[in-house]
């Protein structure tokens, strides 16, 4: 049960795009299609922004897309925006009905 | 509207025992599986533990395997979470978390709990 691996940070200018890594193993992110992206902004709850690599919950902006590829995951925020500065962690079912996170990365607007 | 709201958190001396409860609102609490979710500024967010719908079916992180226990009353929309023999280390933020499809679905605000060195 260990955490996944991401970048401690990363940023873009208003309007481009930032793409976190989330990688894993064979026994979570690569093993099961069940990765999730969250969105925390300080003093505030964790937010879901992706389920299942790639579905959007409802009221989440397009702008927000997941993927994966063997067992790294990864969050795209398009046309980034002010409000886009946050953590993000990912986390991913890993087996015998347990889960595990990621790290967490920072995100800034510059 | 989804509500999760934790209540419990604490300071706690080394060794001891408390007691977590969420009361949830604005849906069909027994339709669901629920997690109980730690945060620390050093280690960053940990999943502690999940628990089925009817609640027959209980599962921990390992590091608090044996001295957490969680458990819910659907007849109260309540979770609960009994931490025994408390550690420096289980110092966190405790979050009540709503399960679907393998993902954190709804999170509370959060209940703090402190055990000092």
């Amino acid at each position: 049960q260990s955490a996944l691996t991401q970048p401690p940070s990363a940023s873009g200018s208003p309007g481009q795009s930032v793409t976190i890594s989330c990688t894993g193993t064979n026994s979570d992110v690569g093993g099961y299609n069940y990765v999730s992206w969250y969105q925390q902004h300080p003093g505030k709850a964790p937010k879901l922004m992706i389920y299942e690599v790639s579905k959007r919950p409802s009221g989440v902006p397009d702008r927000f897309s997941g993927s994966k590829s063997g067992n790294t995951a990864s969050l795209t925020v398009s046309g980034l925006q002010a409000e886009d500065e946050a953590d993000y962690y990912c986390g991913s079912y890993a087996g015998s009905n347990s889960f595990v996170f990621g790290v967490g990365t920072k995100v800034t607007v510059l | 509207e989804v509500q999760l709201v934790e209540s419990g958190g604490g300071l706690v001396q080394p060794g001891g025992s408390l007691r977590l409860s969420c009361a949830a609102s604005g849906f069909n609490f027994g339709d669901y599986w629920m997690n109980w979710v730690r945060q620390t500024p050093l280690k960053g967010l940990e999943w502690v533990a999940n628990i089925k719908q009817d609640g027959s079916e209980k599962y921990y992180v390992d590091s608090v395997e044996g001295r957490f226990a969680i458990s819910r009353d659907n007849a109260k929309n309540s979770l609960y979470l009994q931490m025994n023999s408390l550690r420096v280390e289980d110092t966190a933020v405790y979050y009540c978390v709503r399960g679907k499809s393998a993902a954190c679905e709804s999170w509370g605000q959060g209940t703090l709990v402190t055990v000092p060195s």
